[in-house]
């Protein structure tokens, strides 16, 4: 089965800062790549996703890309907040139907933003 | 409609005893979606409803797992004989084929 690791587990930065998280997934039929953002006591909530068709997405702040040779895909936030702060989490799946969810997660990143 | 919601938010129950959570997905979304996450881990996929149809359920964690949906609207995820290991949140996503799954706020299952 599919397996996503994500690093780091923990991240720092100073408000106004780039923060960047990586993800990394085994295997090549995957096809679609959400990341979601967790705060404490909450469900996952999506905040940005790419499908493999696509090598870059752009949010605003927060952009993905994704490299299908490597098998790795990255979020990027430029000009962090305070309020970015909050567990991100990778997931990865093969989108066996139109919107088919059957995700597999890395294991988070801890983002704090310092004010 | 605000969204996914999932019942109890909490729930505390002794080793061996059976538990059930309800989730009422987003109206008008068919698919329906159990996760389980623990402590410090991402959600883990455990089955998931079409309708009423269950297509996959063979990552629930074992036969004391069970997931219904019987309407095709709400659905119940029953563990019975829990035992410690069971402690974590349980989520329930929805979504329909042309959108983003939306997950629910979870319910936290203590095991005592």
């Amino acid at each position: 089965g599919e397996n996503v690791e994500q690093h780091p587990s923990t991240l720092s930065v100073q408000e106004g800062d780039s923060a960047v998280i990586k993800c990394t997934y085994s295997d090549s039929a995957s096809n679609y790549f959400p990341w979601y953002k967790q705060e404490l006591g909450k469900g996952p909530q999506l905040i940005i996703d790419i499908r493999s068709n696509v090598g870059e997405k752009k949010d605003q702040r927060i952009a993905v890309t994704l490299n299908k040779t490597a098998k790795h895909f990255s979020l990027h936030i430029t000009e962090t907040q305070p309020e970015d702060s909050a567990v991100y989490f990778c997931a990865a799946s093969k989108n066996s139907g139109a919107g088919s969810y059957q995700l597999t997660f890395g294991k988070g990143t801890k983002l704090s933003v310092i004010p | 409609d605000t969204g996914v919601s999932q019942d109890p938010r909490h729930k505390i129950t002794k080793r061996g005893q059976n538990v059930t959570f309800r989730c009422d997905p987003i109206s008008e979304h068919n698919r329906l979606y159990w996760y389980r996450q623990t402590l410090g881990q991402g959600p883990e996929f455990l089955t998931y409803f079409q309708n009423e149809a269950q297509l996959e359920k063979s990552r629930l964690l074992s036969d004391r797992f069970s997931a219904e949906r019987p309407k095709g609207s709400f659905s119940t995820l029953e563990i019975q004989r829990t035992e410690q290991g069971d402690s974590a949140m349980y989520l329930c996503a929805s979504n329909t084929q042309y959108t983003e799954a939306f997950f629910g706020q979870g319910t936290r299952l203590t095991v005592v």
